[in-house]
């Protein structure tokens, strides 16, 4: 069965330390994923997605699929990047859209 | 633009009761999709409407769940009667079809519903 795991719970670092969030699928097709993110009392929004490889707020991931894996970096961690942030994988057929998700890694960033 | 909502944010009912969630999607969103996030897990999926249409219901638990659509604009998620497992956050999120098959666009989400059965 499809799954994505973030073995991190929570996840602590100062102020301008480099933060990885990790994240691992199990999924034999061609899968596309997704960081999502919650901020303190705001709704989940996209972050990132493979396939735009694009950086947003200074976070980068890059799809590595020979270790199926979705980790989410930054170099320099700040305040505000503290919040939930969710690992999301879609496949392509089958349901048409539907997200996986993991359990989520609470990031908590202290100055 | 207005973002998806959902009402109402919070709801607290008794074991037996029934509950009717209301979703309304981002306009001319014609993909609607409900998660779930039970305590301590993860964030689920229940179902998937197209338009007015359920694409995909694999994700519901039971029959005590039913979704509907009625005009392919807003949804309702009604649990009935229900348990204190359904205990959690409802969320809903939409999507634009990008019409290359199955791909769709970034799904959006709101900001959810808070059921809590005593």
């Amino acid at each position: 069965a499809q799954r994505v795991t973030q073995p991190e719970k929570l996840l602590s670092v100062f102020k301008g330390a480099p933060v990885e969030l990790k994240c691992n699928y199990s999924y034999s097709g061609s899968p596309e994923l997704f960081w999502y993110v919650q901020y303190s009392r705001q709704r989940l929004q996209l972050l990132l997605r493979h396939i735009s490889r694009e950086s947003i707020k200074g976070f980068t991931a890059d799809l590595n699929k020979g270790e199926t894996s979705f980790h989410l970096k930054k170099p320099f961690a700040q305040e505000e990047d503290s919040a939930m942030y969710y690992c999301a994988l879609r496949l392509y057929g089958g349901s048409q859209g539907n997200l996986i998700f993991g359990k989520g890694t609470k990031l908590s960033v202290k100055p | 633009e207005a973002g998806v909502t959902q009402f109402p944010s919070h709801s607290v009912i008794e074991k037996g009761q029934t509950v009717t969630l209301r979703c309304d999607p981002i306009s001319g969103h014609d993909n609607l999709y409900w998660y779930r996030r039970v305590m301590g897990k993860e964030i689920k999926f229940l179902l998937h409407f197209v338009k007015e249409s359920k694409q995909d219901e694999s994700g519901m638990p039971n029959n005590r769940f039913l979704a509907e659509r009625t005009g392919g604009t807003y949804s309702t998620l009604k649990v009935q009667p229900a348990e204190l497992e359904d205990s959690g956050v409802y969320f809903c999120a939409s999507s634009q079809d990008l019409g290359q098959g199955d791909r769709t666009d970034t799904q959006y989400f709101g900001p959810g519903t808070r059921l809590t059965v005593l």
